[in-house]
């Protein structure tokens, strides 16, 4: 079992939708848990980092962490045809390694 | 200050060849890690380093790679002997030492080895 788990797509919603990006982990001593956006043949761009349990908000993102059940979502609120790409979650533990799920590409339909 | 930067964006080469990569960081960030991602994969792991010291290595790492950072600010990834199975993005990225979590990564080189 990898330590972060995400499905990889595709997923497809029309223009103006909420967005909803999951991921399963397994180490419990993850602390940090991070979403990544990367477009194709990029580098992947920090979007948001969350600590421990909770929900951050950036805009029309939302980062939501539930330790209890080691699940950490992804809310893309007023989906726009340029959010399409790969999203990534990963998380770190604290020897300050991050470790990636495979990504899950979205396609926001016009 | 543009982010990070790496050169070159791509590289072919043939099978037993040898290929070295460089990276340019955030300026203030001490920390600077390099990753390998191939299609379909989020990036992994290989090595990072905090100024000049390499802390940790993944056993990912054949002893055909190399890395080296060698006054703390700019960090070569050298590959020996190139196989086919190096083909892949090489990522780096750079942080804060007070912040490894945010991490900052740079356009990648694309390797082809043919």
């Amino acid at each position: 079992q990898k330590e972060v788990e995400q499905d990889p797509g595709p997923l497809s919603v029309p223009e103006g939708a909420i967005v909803s990006l999951n991921c399963t982990y397994s180490n419990s001593a993850f602390q940090y848990f991070m979403w990544y956006r990367q477009y194709s043949r990029k580098g992947p761009e920090l979007l948001m980092y969350t600590y421990s349990s909770g929900n951050k908000e950036d805009g029309r993102f939302t980062a939501q962490v539930d330790k209890s059940s080691k699940y950490i979502s992804l809310f893309i609120r007023d989906s726009q045809p340029s959010d399409s790409a790969t999203y990534l979650c990963a998380s770190m533990n604290r020897d300050d390694k991050i470790i990636f799920g495979k990504g899950t590409r979205l396609h926001i339909l016009p | 200050d543009t982010g990070v930067s790496q050169d070159p964006r791509h590289k072919i080469t043939k099978r037993g060849q040898n290929v070295t990569f460089r990276c340019d960081p955030i300026s203030e960030h001490n920390r600077l890690y390099w990753y390998r991602q191939t299609l379909g994969q989020g990036p992994e792991f290989l090595t990072y380093f905090q100024n000049e010291a390499q802390l940790e290595k993944s056993r990912l790492l054949s002893d055909r790679f190399s890395a080296e950072r060698p006054k703390g600010s700019f960090s070569t990834l050298e590959i020996q002997r190139t196989e086919q199975g190096d083909s892949a993005m090489y990522l780096c990225a750079s942080s804060r030492v007070a912040a490894p979590y945010e991490q900052y990564f740079g356009p990648g080189t694309r390797l082809t080895v043919t």
